[in-house]
Protein backbone atom coordinates (compact mmCIF):
# COMPACT_ATOMS: atom_id res chain seq x y z
CA UNK A 1 0.00 0.00 0.00
CA UNK A 2 1.09 3.55 -0.49
CA UNK A 3 2.13 5.86 1.97
CA UNK A 4 3.09 9.46 2.25
CA UNK A 5 4.32 10.92 4.92
CA UNK A 6 5.08 14.67 6.05
CA UNK A 7 7.26 14.81 9.26
CA UNK A 8 6.52 18.86 9.91
CA UNK A 9 3.26 19.25 11.62
CA UNK A 10 4.27 22.69 11.58
CA UNK A 11 6.65 25.57 9.76
CA UNK A 12 6.63 29.18 9.77
CA UNK A 13 8.42 31.65 8.09
CA UNK A 14 9.06 35.06 7.55
CA UNK A 15 7.21 37.81 5.26
CA UNK A 16 9.37 37.42 1.99
CA UNK A 17 11.46 34.85 3.09
CA UNK A 18 11.70 30.79 1.13
CA UNK A 19 10.79 28.07 3.28
CA UNK A 20 10.37 24.38 2.29
CA UNK A 21 8.11 21.78 3.12
CA UNK A 22 8.97 18.03 3.52
CA UNK A 23 7.33 14.87 2.32
CA UNK A 24 8.41 11.48 1.54
CA UNK A 25 6.16 8.46 0.00
CA UNK A 26 6.38 4.84 -0.31
CA UNK A 27 5.22 3.23 -3.09
CA UNK A 28 6.17 -0.15 -5.15
CA UNK A 29 4.00 1.70 -8.87
CA UNK A 30 6.72 3.23 -11.43
CA UNK A 31 3.74 5.65 -12.42
CA UNK A 32 2.04 7.57 -10.15
CA UNK A 33 1.52 11.72 -9.03
CA UNK A 34 2.68 13.48 -6.76
CA UNK A 35 0.72 17.12 -5.66
CA UNK A 36 0.67 19.71 -3.26
CA UNK A 37 -2.58 21.20 -1.99
CA UNK A 38 -3.36 24.36 0.14
CA UNK A 39 -5.97 24.25 2.75
CA UNK A 40 -6.78 27.80 4.10
CA UNK A 41 -9.23 28.42 6.86
CA UNK A 42 -12.23 28.53 4.83
CA UNK A 43 -11.38 24.29 4.17
CA UNK A 44 -11.12 25.16 0.51
CA UNK A 45 -8.60 22.58 -0.67
CA UNK A 46 -6.74 24.27 -3.63
CA UNK A 47 -4.03 22.51 -5.83
CA UNK A 48 -0.89 24.14 -5.28
CA UNK A 49 1.63 22.21 -7.74
CA UNK A 50 1.86 18.84 -9.10
CA UNK A 51 4.63 15.95 -10.43
CA UNK A 52 4.66 13.57 -12.84
CA UNK A 53 6.78 10.61 -11.93
CA UNK A 54 7.64 10.07 -15.19
CA UNK A 55 9.27 13.76 -15.36
CA UNK A 56 12.58 14.09 -14.26
CA UNK A 57 11.91 18.20 -14.89
CA UNK A 58 10.90 19.69 -11.27
CA UNK A 59 7.52 21.04 -12.10
CA UNK A 60 7.34 25.17 -10.62
CA UNK A 61 4.16 26.86 -10.80
CA UNK A 62 5.45 31.16 -9.95
CA UNK A 63 6.89 31.33 -6.29
CA UNK A 64 6.38 27.89 -6.16
CA UNK A 65 8.74 24.70 -6.74
CA UNK A 66 9.04 21.33 -5.98
CA UNK A 67 12.59 19.07 -5.51
CA UNK A 68 11.11 15.79 -6.86
CA UNK A 69 13.53 13.13 -6.04
CA UNK A 70 12.15 9.90 -7.47
CA UNK A 71 14.99 7.00 -6.42
CA UNK A 72 14.92 8.52 -2.55
CA UNK A 73 10.72 8.94 -3.23
CA UNK A 74 10.88 12.54 -1.42
CA UNK A 75 8.89 15.61 -2.84
CA UNK A 76 9.77 18.48 -1.26
CA UNK A 77 7.84 22.31 -1.96
CA UNK A 78 9.57 25.54 -1.75
CA UNK A 79 7.64 28.55 -1.37
CA UNK A 80 9.75 31.70 -2.60
CA UNK A 81 9.04 35.29 -1.18
CA UNK A 82 6.35 34.01 1.22
CA UNK A 83 3.05 35.80 1.35
CA UNK A 84 0.51 36.49 4.41
CA UNK A 85 -1.58 34.72 2.10
CA UNK A 86 0.52 31.67 2.07
CA UNK A 87 -0.47 30.87 5.72
CA UNK A 88 -2.12 27.64 5.13
CA UNK A 89 -2.64 23.87 6.26
CA UNK A 90 -0.46 22.06 3.23
CA UNK A 91 -0.82 18.70 2.06
CA UNK A 92 1.49 16.31 0.22
CA UNK A 93 -0.84 13.95 -1.76
CA UNK A 94 0.11 10.64 -3.93
CA UNK A 95 -2.27 9.72 -6.73
CA UNK A 96 -1.57 6.11 -8.83
CA UNK A 97 -1.68 6.40 -12.48
CA UNK A 98 -4.07 3.32 -12.77
CA UNK A 99 -6.48 4.23 -9.47
CA UNK A 100 -6.89 8.23 -10.80
CA UNK A 101 -9.86 8.86 -8.48
CA UNK A 102 -8.26 8.33 -5.19
CA UNK A 103 -5.87 10.63 -3.59
CA UNK A 104 -3.46 9.50 -0.73
CA UNK A 105 -2.42 12.18 1.73
CA UNK A 106 -0.11 13.31 3.75
CA UNK A 107 -0.65 14.21 7.80
CA UNK A 108 -0.20 17.98 6.79
CA UNK A 109 2.08 20.77 7.57
CA UNK A 110 0.62 23.76 9.02
CA UNK A 111 2.50 27.01 7.57
CA UNK A 112 2.48 30.14 9.32
CA UNK A 113 3.59 33.23 7.81
CA UNK A 114 5.16 36.38 10.21
CA UNK A 115 4.73 39.68 8.75
CA UNK B 1 -18.29 27.55 -15.09
CA UNK B 2 -19.53 26.82 -11.33
CA UNK B 3 -17.45 24.55 -8.96
CA UNK B 4 -18.54 21.84 -6.94
CA UNK B 5 -21.11 22.29 -4.40
CA UNK B 6 -21.84 20.04 -1.57
CA UNK B 7 -25.08 20.14 0.61
CA UNK B 8 -25.49 21.05 3.65
CA UNK B 9 -22.68 22.75 4.48
CA UNK B 10 -23.06 21.75 8.15
CA UNK B 11 -24.73 19.34 9.96
CA UNK B 12 -25.21 18.04 13.18
CA UNK B 13 -26.70 14.70 14.12
CA UNK B 14 -27.39 12.48 17.39
CA UNK B 15 -25.74 8.84 17.84
CA UNK B 16 -27.74 6.03 15.83
CA UNK B 17 -29.19 8.70 13.42
CA UNK B 18 -28.65 8.09 9.68
CA UNK B 19 -27.19 11.00 7.58
CA UNK B 20 -26.99 11.96 3.34
CA UNK B 21 -24.96 14.32 1.79
CA UNK B 22 -24.60 15.45 -1.23
CA UNK B 23 -22.29 16.30 -4.17
CA UNK B 24 -22.65 18.45 -7.22
CA UNK B 25 -19.55 17.76 -9.57
CA UNK B 26 -18.20 20.58 -12.51
CA UNK B 27 -20.58 20.12 -14.96
CA UNK B 28 -19.20 17.50 -17.37
CA UNK B 29 -16.90 15.94 -14.64
CA UNK B 30 -17.90 11.77 -14.41
CA UNK B 31 -15.53 11.33 -11.44
CA UNK B 32 -16.97 11.85 -7.90
CA UNK B 33 -14.50 11.20 -5.10
CA UNK B 34 -15.18 11.78 -1.21
CA UNK B 35 -12.65 12.14 1.19
CA UNK B 36 -13.48 12.29 5.26
CA UNK B 37 -11.20 14.88 7.47
CA UNK B 38 -10.77 14.38 11.10
CA UNK B 39 -7.86 15.92 13.19
CA UNK B 40 -7.07 12.83 14.07
CA UNK B 41 -6.82 10.31 11.02
CA UNK B 42 -6.28 13.68 8.72
CA UNK B 43 -8.04 13.10 5.11
CA UNK B 44 -8.79 9.80 3.94
CA UNK B 45 -10.23 7.70 0.81
CA UNK B 46 -13.73 6.80 1.43
CA UNK B 47 -15.09 6.21 -2.12
CA UNK B 48 -14.86 6.99 -6.18
CA UNK B 49 -18.01 6.52 -8.47
CA UNK B 50 -17.40 7.02 -11.88
CA UNK B 51 -20.24 7.04 -13.93
CA UNK B 52 -22.63 6.03 -11.80
CA UNK B 53 -20.43 3.07 -10.67
CA UNK B 54 -18.05 2.54 -7.70
CA UNK B 55 -14.53 2.01 -9.31
CA UNK B 56 -12.08 2.65 -6.01
CA UNK B 57 -13.29 2.18 -2.23
CA UNK B 58 -11.02 2.98 0.77
CA UNK B 59 -11.04 1.39 4.44
CA UNK B 60 -14.12 2.53 5.66
CA UNK B 61 -17.02 -0.06 7.34
CA UNK B 62 -20.00 -0.88 5.42
CA UNK B 63 -21.78 2.14 7.28
CA UNK B 64 -20.19 4.29 4.51
CA UNK B 65 -21.77 4.24 1.30
CA UNK B 66 -22.55 5.95 -1.93
CA UNK B 67 -24.18 6.24 -5.23
CA UNK B 68 -23.94 8.49 -7.75
CA UNK B 69 -26.62 9.17 -10.27
CA UNK B 70 -26.99 9.83 -14.61
CA UNK B 71 -26.61 13.58 -14.36
CA UNK B 72 -23.02 12.44 -11.88
CA UNK B 73 -24.52 14.57 -8.96
CA UNK B 74 -23.20 11.56 -6.03
CA UNK B 75 -24.64 11.24 -2.39
CA UNK B 76 -22.98 9.47 0.38
CA UNK B 77 -24.74 8.49 3.39
CA UNK B 78 -23.88 7.33 6.74
CA UNK B 79 -26.09 4.75 8.65
CA UNK B 80 -25.58 4.25 12.46
CA UNK B 81 -23.83 7.30 13.16
CA UNK B 82 -21.36 7.02 15.94
CA UNK B 83 -19.20 9.84 17.57
CA UNK B 84 -16.23 9.22 15.65
CA UNK B 85 -17.52 10.32 12.39
CA UNK B 86 -17.73 13.63 13.11
CA UNK B 87 -15.67 15.01 10.25
CA UNK B 88 -15.63 17.14 7.02
CA UNK B 89 -16.40 15.55 4.60
CA UNK B 90 -15.60 16.45 0.92
CA UNK B 91 -15.54 15.61 -2.13
CA UNK B 92 -13.81 16.10 -5.25
CA UNK B 93 -14.72 15.64 -9.30
CA UNK B 94 -12.95 15.20 -12.65
CA UNK B 95 -13.10 14.80 -15.47
CA UNK B 96 -11.28 10.85 -15.55
CA UNK B 97 -11.84 10.84 -19.51
CA UNK B 98 -9.28 9.44 -21.62
CA UNK B 99 -5.36 8.59 -20.25
CA UNK B 100 -3.35 11.34 -18.43
CA UNK B 101 -3.94 13.50 -16.03
CA UNK B 102 -7.33 14.88 -14.69
CA UNK B 103 -7.21 17.17 -12.41
CA UNK B 104 -9.45 17.01 -9.10
CA UNK B 105 -11.64 19.84 -7.97
CA UNK B 106 -12.70 20.01 -4.41
CA UNK B 107 -15.61 20.86 -3.13
CA UNK B 108 -16.08 23.36 0.26
CA UNK B 109 -16.66 20.46 2.32
CA UNK B 110 -19.85 19.41 4.99
CA UNK B 111 -19.25 19.63 8.68
CA UNK B 112 -20.48 16.67 10.37
CA UNK B 113 -20.89 16.94 14.12
CA UNK B 114 -22.32 14.05 15.75
CA UNK B 115 -23.20 14.52 19.31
Amino acid sequence: AQTVTQSQPEMSVQEAETVTLSCTYDTSESDYYLFWYKQPPSRQMILVIRQEAYKQQNATENRFSVNFQKAAKSFSLKISDSQLGDAAMYFCAYRSAIRRGKLIFGQGTELSVKP
Amino acid sequence: KAGVTQTPRYLIKTRGQQVTLSCSPISGHRSVSWYQQTPGQGLQFLFEYFSETQRNKGNFPGRFSGRQFSNSRSEMNVSTLELGDSALYLCASSLATGGGYNEQFFGPGTRLTVL
